[in-house]
């Protein structure tokens, strides 16, 4: 399968632990985003990366939570000291922009369920 | 600011009719890119369609077609003759020129509206 790949698919936690997750994105794709998803909401921007850049990152997004994308490849979510408030499905999605004539579609991962108990 | 209205949260059809899904955004960027993706009850997202902000000819692809208008901000999409598969969330989303204008920045998600298609 050469789609967007999370992991894991979800993780049950306490409060105040930390979690991480990992996206590996489609080979060769060089933007990689990342999205928090509730329940009867849209997706909603967390950061992006182009290669291993950070190129922005939401204001909404508490010091508690911080992405990497150290090799340009795959990516890692980690969220420091969860609150009942994170719980929510992560989302990754990759693009691969071939410059001015890019033609890129987004494509989504199934997503990492985060349940904060 | 980038922003993506989807005004109805609900739509309930019954199959073979007509339903358009309506979106408005807003930008003061001239280069920008709209999307539509579909949620199905699986939950993954799966994409619709990409325009750019040049191209405002309206698309038809099968049972789905596009209307862009650009004078009132708006990328509706319509599904004829509707079907219980087309059963789902739909979001539109809107993305500005990166900083090399050929290339989308963040996108940005609409609320969505669930379609129910009842047999």
């Amino acid at each position: 399968d050469t789609g967007v790949s999370q992991n894991p698919r979800h993780k049950i936690t306490k409060r105040g632990q930390n979690v991480t997750f990992r996206c590996d994105p489609i080979s060769e794709h060089n933007r990689l985003y990342w999205y928090r998803q509730t329940l009867g909401q849209g997706p909603e921007f967390l950061t992006y990366f182009q290669n291993e850049a950070q190129l922005e990152k939401s204001r909404l997004l508490s010091d508690r939570f911080s992405a990497e994308r150290p090799k340009g490849s795959f990516s890692t979510l980690e969220i420091q000291r969860t609150e009942q408030g994170d719980s929510a499905m992560y989302l990754c999605a990759s693009v691969g922009l071939a410059g001015a004539l890019d033609t890129g579609e987004l494509f989504f991962g199934e997503g990492s369920r985060l349940t904060v108990l | 600011a980038q922003k993506v209205t989807q005004a109805q949260t609900e739509i309930s059809v019954v199959e073979k009719e007509d339903v358009t899904l309506d979106c408005v955004y807003e930008t003061r960027d001239t280069t920008y890119y709209l999307f539509w993706y579909k949620q199905p009850p699986s939950g993954e997202l799966v994409f619709l369609i990409r325009r750019n902000s040049f191209d405002e000819q309206n698309e038809i692809s099968g049972r789905y077609s596009w209307n862009f208008q650009k004078s009132t901000s708006s990328f509706n999409f319509t599904i004829t003759a509707s079907q219980v598969v087309d059963s789902a969330v739909y979001f539109c989303a809107l993305s500005e020129g990166g900083p090399m204008k050929t290339s989308y920045d963040k996108v940005i998600f609409g609320p969505g509206t669930s379609l129910s298609v009842i047999p």
